[in-house]
């Protein structure tokens, strides 16, 4: 399965856009990454995926670089309830598509 | 409701007994999977089970934990002889269909004293 890595923790002013980075160099073709968030004391929550073109939803934007061994979590205008932790996965392209989390990148959005 | 939903939501239990943690999936979802969760850490995963069959079971971490899903809706994870090192969060989701979005619930969180 392809790891990634990420921040241990970022901060981030309310109302500017956070960009959370991961590195996920080892992805396979068919492969797609996905993210997730978990606010303290809830399950995680799912925000976006992609497999190599950029994606936006409306919660977020993913952009995977072109060679796809990165991507970048845009939060536009991040708010005080975007205090989570993030999770950037690959998941994998086997039968279970099973999601693989990593320790995340600990967001604190800061007024 | 909508989501996916875990009982109980808490429970603590002796070392030594048997729990049962049940999970209500999203309706018409065929993919199911547990995680548990340990303080600080992400997600591990546990099993996974597409509609009442277990398809990989490869994180079940001992023979003391056990999970079914005989109609291919509602799953039960099973712990047997329980140690203060099960102590986490115990995480279940579900999705559509083995590779789109997979949607979680709550957690139960199980406390072994």
């Amino acid at each position: 399965d392809a790891k990634t890595t990420q921040p241990t923790s970022m901060d981030c002013a309310e109302g500017r856009a956070a960009n959370l980075p991961c590195n996920h160099s080892t992805i396979s073709g068919n492969e797609y990454v996905y993210w997730y968030r978990q606010i303290h004391s809830q399950g995680p929550q799912y925000i976006i995926h992609g497999l190599k073109n950029n994606e936006t939803n409306e919660m977020a934007s993913l952009i995977i670089t072109e060679d796809r061994k990165s991507s970048t979590l845009i939060l536009p205008h991040a708010t005080l309830r975007d205090t989570a932790v993030y999770y950037c996965i690959v998941r994998t392209s086997g039968n279970t598509g099973k999601l693989i989390f990593g320790q995340g990148t600990t967001l604190q959005v800061k007024p | 409701g909508a989501g996916v939903s875990q009982t109980p939501s808490n429970k603590v239990t002796e070392k030594g007994k048997y729990v049962e943690l049940r999970c209500d999936p999203i309706s018409g979802h065929t993919a199911l999977y547990w995680y548990r969760q340990s303080l600080g850490q992400g997600p591990e995963f546990l099993i996974y089970f597409q509609g009442t069959g277990a398809a990989d079971d490869s994180g079940l971490p001992n023979d003391r934990f056990f999970a079914v899903r005989p109609e291919g809706s509602v799953s039960t994870l099973k712990i047997q002889r329980t140690e203060r090192g099960d102590s986490a969060v115990y995480l279940c989701a579900s999705s559509f269909a083995r590779n789109t979005e997979a949607f979680f619930g709550q957690g139960t969180r199980l406390t072994v004293v």
